[in-house]
């Protein structure tokens, strides 16, 4: 039993450039959420989805897009990288909408330049 | 709308003092509240949730609805204790919110 799984780890990209975050759970969860945590901002919410099929905007969604592949699958997608994107990203997932605690990834570090 | 304060962004201590991380918060309903851990570079994990009034690693939390407030503590610090640590608000919407994280730092 992984938990929330993210790829890559780590990634430099530069200006302008695209790039996917992967995100998969194995525990069949309904919820899925990608925050972003910065020095002193905490934890914001880019996307989420609620159940599979559905998708939601957060607190900063401008520049990012988000796919629920399936049940198991939440990918993030920066379509047009920039210095301000530089963060480190979390991938959650929790059993039930709203209600039930988030379980987390290990992170991707992304740094551009 | 949800809001969770953490007033502090910084605590710090020296081993074998007592510790309390303040975590308010504003919401109309009964709340879910938890508190989650990050240790350097790692994950965030879940260290406490309100509802099962449990004491993990020595850190209790009660949920204060009066003064709408779900403040962590330990009686004695380790050196281990050393993380960043956020409250998150998590009831009636689909969106959990935390508050902005407190670091603390135990002192040998």
């Amino acid at each position: 039993n992984a938990g929330v799984t993210q790829t890559p780890k780590f990634q430099v990209l530069k200006t302008g450039q695209s790039m996917t975050l992967q995100c998969a759970q194995d525990m069949n969860h309904n919820s899925m959420y990608w925050y972003r945590q910065d020095p002193g901002m905490g934890l914001r919410l880019i996307y989420y989805s609620a159940s599979e099929g559905t998708t939601d905007k957060g607190e900063v969604p401008n520049g990012y897009n988000v796919s629920r592949l399936n049940k198991r699958e939440f990918s993030l997608r920066l379509e047009s990288a920039a210095p301000s994107q530089t963060s480190v990203y979390f991938c959650a997932s929790s059993a039930r909408d709203g209600e039930s605690p988030l379980h987390f990834g290990n992170g991707t570090r992304l740094t551009v330049t | 709308a949800q809001r969770v304060t953490q007033p502090e962004k910084l605590l710090s201590v020296f081993k074998g003092a007592p510790v309390e991380l303040k975590c308010n918060y504003s919401y109309s309903g009964s709340p879910e509240l938890f508190w989650y851990v990050q240790y350097s570079r790692q994950r965030l994990q879940l260290l406490l949730r309100h509802i099962s009034r449990e004491s993990i690693k020595g850190f209790t939390a009660d949920l204060n609805k009066g003064e709408t407030s779900f403040h962590l503590k330990k009686p004695f610090a380790q050196e281990e204790d050393s993380a960043m640590y956020y409250c998150a608000l998590i009831r009636g919407s689909y969106i959990p919110t935390f508050g902005r994280g407190t670091s603390l730092i135990v002192h040998p």
